[in-house]
């Protein structure tokens, strides 16, 4: 089975600091994809990466970064953290071969006082 | 712009009922994905349909991609206690590094026993 794990399931932050979130996968897909998810506004994509040193802005990447220098991991950067950025972060990963199959990690649910 | 609408929004029966749940949109898709996600978990994947009006059943549960891949269905027969959670629709556009997977804002399923 695909495991993909983030490094908390929860965090809490205060306005300023600068959060990484992080995210590995073990099965060697190529594609890795960062969401958040808010009540009311469904998922939406904040960056992906379709291989290693690569990335490409999603939706909403402003007041984000990312980082791919190893093919299984994937970090979201908050340079800043703001009250605004409070949400539910998923991490994702699918293969090359089949781009839409995606699976999920837990989540982290980060609080931004 | 929302491209993939949902409904309903949010539904509540009784265990052993039956029910629909849709996605919409003006929008042609090469593919369209159904997820659930459990509260405080990340999306799991039911499954992926890529052919105008092909019927998928997973158990008790039928999926249909529309003539004209624009829209889908998810049926469930007998809905029980554990088909409570969010489902998800996405369609997917484009290859290669343009590939994107847009989602619905999701359904809330609430089946009491």
């Amino acid at each position: 089975d695909v495991k993909v794990t983030q490094s908390s399931r929860y965090l809490v932050k205060r306005t300023g600091e600068k959060v990484f979130l992080e995210c590995v996968q073990d099965m060697d897909h190529e594609n890795m994809f960062w969401y958040r998810q808010d009540p009311g506004l469904g998922l939406r994509l904040i960056y992906f990466s379709y291989d290693v040193k690569m990335k490409e802005k999603g939706d909403i990447p402003e007041g984000y970064s990312v980082s791919r220098e190893k093919k299984e991991r994937f970090s979201l950067i908050l340079e800043s953290a703001s009250t605004n950025q409070t949400s539910m972060y998923l991490c994702a990963s699918s293969p090359h071969k089949a781009p839409d199959t995606q699976y999920f990690g837990p989540g982290t649910r980060l609080t931004v006082l | 712009t929302q491209l993939l609408e949902q409904s309903p929004q949010f539904l509540s029966i009784q265990e052993g009922e039956n029910l629909t749940v849709y996605c919409n949109s003006s929008s042609v898709f090469s593919s369209l994905q159904w997820y659930r996600q459990e509260p405080g978990e990340g999306p799991v994947l039911l499954v992926t349909v890529v052919t105008g009006g092909e019927v998928k059943k997973l158990k008790r549960l039928t999926f249909q991609f529309g003539d004209a891949r624009k829209d889908s269905s998810l049926h469930i027969t007998a809905a029980q206690p554990g088909d409570t959670g969010l489902y998800l629709c996405a369609g997917g556009k484009g290859g290669g590094s343009n590939y994107k997977l847009t989602f619905g804002k999701g359904t809330l399923l609430t089946v009491n026993p």
